[in-house]
């Protein structure tokens, strides 16, 4: 089967660093992706990574090690609004398998 | 530049009827895709089209569904007869045909989609 495994909640404190790992098992990989979305909208793009190693856009970073089929986002500088559900989805062929989503809680 | 979009933003209909929803992609988006996510669950992916053309149906549950791409612009999914599995949050997504970009999914709001 095809699966991906995210915890299901984090919580942090605002000001702080937060990691989010993703583990998978698909069978094909192309890349692994991570959406941010918050209570009732819709999921938007944070990072895409194909190739081992980390990708840093602002206060985000995401890392994949595709020989442990593992990977994950770090949060830095946490702020409030960033209270959200984060989700790992591996593209996989043309389509993308999405991981249940980890709530991030972030208290002041 | 207008975001997806998706159209109605909720359904409330009987098991048994029809619903037909609609998503406009971000102008010039050769993919779209359709998701679902059923309450408590992970997204599902549904299918993807290239333009016009059908890439890849594979995540279609049943042939209850019917997604169509005519001209290559807004797609709609149909579902008839609907059942009360059915419901859930149906997403549209877009992204460009090529270059770094292809794999950065624009979402819509979703529709949500409730069967009595």
């Amino acid at each position: 089967g095809q699966s991906l495994e995210q915890p299901s909640e984090v919580t942090a404190v605002e000001g702080a660093i937060v990691q989010i790992n993703c583990t998978y098992q698909t069978s094909g990989f192309y890349g692994l992706s991570w959406y941010q979305q918050h209570d009732g909208g819709a999921p938007t793009f944070l990072s895409y990574n194909a190739l081992d190693g980390l990708e840093e856009t602002g206060r985000f970073s995401s890392f994949l090690s595709r020989s442990d089929s593992y990977g994950y986002l770090l949060l830095q500088e946490l702020q409030m609004k960033d209270s959200a559900s984060y989700f790992c989805a591996v593209r996989s062929n043309y389509q993308l398998i999405w991981g249940a989503g980890t709530k991030l809680i972030i208290k002041p | 530049e207008a975001g997806v979009t998706q159209f109605p933003s909720h359904s409330v209909i009987e098991k048994g009827q029809t619903v037909t929803l609609r998503c406009d992609p971000i102008s010039g988006h050769d993919n779209l895709y359709w998701y679902r996510r059923v309450m408590g669950k992970e997204i599902k992916f549904l299918l993807h089209f290239v333009k016009e053309s059908k890439q890849d149906e594979s995540g279609m549950p049943n042939n209850r569904f019917l997604a169509e791409r005519t001209g290559g612009t807004y797609s709609t999914l149909k579902v008839q007869p609907a059942e009360l599995e059915d419901s859930g949050v149906y997403f549209c997504a877009s992204s460009q045909a090529l270059g770094k970009h292809y794999n950065e999914q624009f979402f819509g709001p979703g529709t949500r989609l409730t069967v009595l």
